[in-house]
């Protein structure tokens, strides 16, 4: 009920290319949905977040689908860039769960 | 703005000792959440404090570990009897008055812990 499932473990795309992380919850309680990004060495960021009231949310080549009736939200990268070669983990939370729930994350290499 | 600071960065320990990760939140937040990130493995949660108080330590193993967030002075999480499995990094982050609906969560760099 409180995991968060992550696809895939990791992910190589080519410079341009779209790359794309799924994630599953369980938890209909959950309604928020962060997406965080983390570079070897460094603390987790916060890249972008939904909430299940929208579909989609798009910020520059980051954007954020969701299905609530599916339970599934996922990250796309557009134009994936080397520099966005990172560890994405997803996160939700909501309901009686006071604490962000990650996901297990992806490691992308973007190749250029 | 300092952000969320934690240190040590690196803390070797041989087995037995005890290990003290410090964090200091972003100024004004109250919130203070503890994750564990072992190698291929997401963040998992360990507890959360506010200020003189623990509000849930679910994550947090029944033995030999215990966290404090003092009313002065940097949030603590502290490793007694460390053994090989503690070997991980350890991240804080903070938050002006929760996560999710309320605020965004700020991390650390966090603090890397190997237990010889």
């Amino acid at each position: 009920q409180q995991q968060v499932k992550q696809s895939p473990q990791s992910l190589i795309v080519q410079k341009g290319g779209i790359s794309i992380i799924n994630c599953a919850y369980e938890n209909t309680a959950f309604d928020y949905f962060p997406w965080y990004q983390q570079f070897p060495g460094k603390g987790p960021a916060l890249l972008i977040a939904i909430r299940p009231d929208v579909s989609e949310k798009k910020e520059g080549r980051f954007t954020i689908s969701f299905n609530k009736s599916a339970k599934q939200f996922s990250l796309h990268i557009m134009d994936s860039q080397p520099g966005d070669s990172a560890t994405y983990f997803c996160a939700a939370e909501g309901g009686a769960t006071n604490k962000l729930i990650f996901g297990t994350g992806t490691l992308l290499a973007v190749q250029p | 703005n300092a952000g969320v600071m934690q240190n040590p960065r690196h803390l070797v320990r041989r087995r037995g000792q005890e290990a003290r990760l410090r964090c200091s939140p972003v100024k004004g937040h109250s919130h203070v959440y503890w994750y564990r990130q072992l190698p291929e493995e997401g963040l998992k949660f360990m507890v959360y404090l506010q200020k003189e108080n623990i509000i849930d330590e679910s994550g947090m193993p029944k033995e030999r570990f215990s966290a404090e967030f003092p009313k002065e002075g940097p949030s603590i999480l502290r490793i007694q009897q460390v053994v090989r499995g503690d070997s991980a990094a350890y991240f804080c982050a903070s938050s002006k008055s929760g996560t999710g609906s309320t605020g965004e969560l700020f991390f650390g760099e966090g603090s890397r812990l190997t237990v010889l």
